[in-house]
């Protein structure tokens, strides 16, 4: 079983809908980091947090400590929203990723 | 600021042939971290380097190696390539280990 475990796989939404993206992991954790990746291959950083809530825009990424797990929200989704993104969580000198989630949004 | 610059962009290779995938960050970043990505598979660290002056193996090390040059620039070399080397490889950087990381835009290697 691999220490990040994302959910969905794939997801597909019409634009202006909610969106959530589910991370779960297994390990002690320093921080929880949520990254875009877009077609063209290059990854941002979105979020890196350690306890509650962030919020820039429309994202939002919380974390339960307790639980270990994560949610990455979307509000009004927009086709450039289109991207995988992808849990990772940093401990003892690395980051450990998910697989990633493919987001697609249709007009 | 170029942020974190990888070179080349795209490689192909030859079974055996050697090459070095260059990297350099201007952020004044303490760590620098080489990872490998395939298909269904999430980012794999391949060799970090906490600081300049120290690397360290990660998950997946064998058939390469690495050399931080100076705080700036981290390098990843193969050494005799193998088709299981096909991937995509990302360097990244960061103030400390842990913390946000930044990333170059990936190198897309295919060993034939």
């Amino acid at each position: 079983k691999n220490e990040v475990e994302q959910s969905p796989q794939n997801l597909t939404a019409q634009e202006g809908e909610f969106i959530t993206i589910n991370c779960s992991y297994s390990v002690g954790i320093s921080a929880l980091h949520w990254l875009q990746q877009h077609p063209g291959g290059g990854i941002v950083s979105l979020f890196m947090l350690s306890s509650g809530k962030k919020k820039h825009g429309r994202l939002i990424a919380t974390i339960n400590i307790q639980e270990k797990h994560s949610s990455l929200h979307i509000t009004a989704s927009h086709p450039r929203d289109s991207a995988v993104y992808i849990c990772a969580v940093s401990g003892n000198n690395d980051m450990r990723f998910g697989a990633g989630t493919r987001l697609t949004v249709k007009p | 600021n170029a942020g974190v610059t990888q070179t080349p962009k795209f490689q192909v290779l030859k079974t055996g042939q050697s090459m070095t995938l260059q990297c350099a960050q201007d952020m004044n970043h303490n760590s620098m971290y080489w990872y490998r990505q395939d298909p269904g598979m999430g980012l794999r660290l391949i060799y970090y380097s906490a600081s300049e002056g120290t690397t360290d193996k990660g998950e997946v090390p064998n058939g390469y190696n690495v050399s931080r040059l100076n705080k700036r620039e981290f390098s990843l070399r193969l050494e005799s390539a193998a088709p299981s080397q096909t991937s995509v490889y990302f360097c990244a950087s960061s103030e400390l280990t842990g913390t946000e990381a930044f990333f170059g835009q990936g190198t897309r290697l295919t060993v034939v």
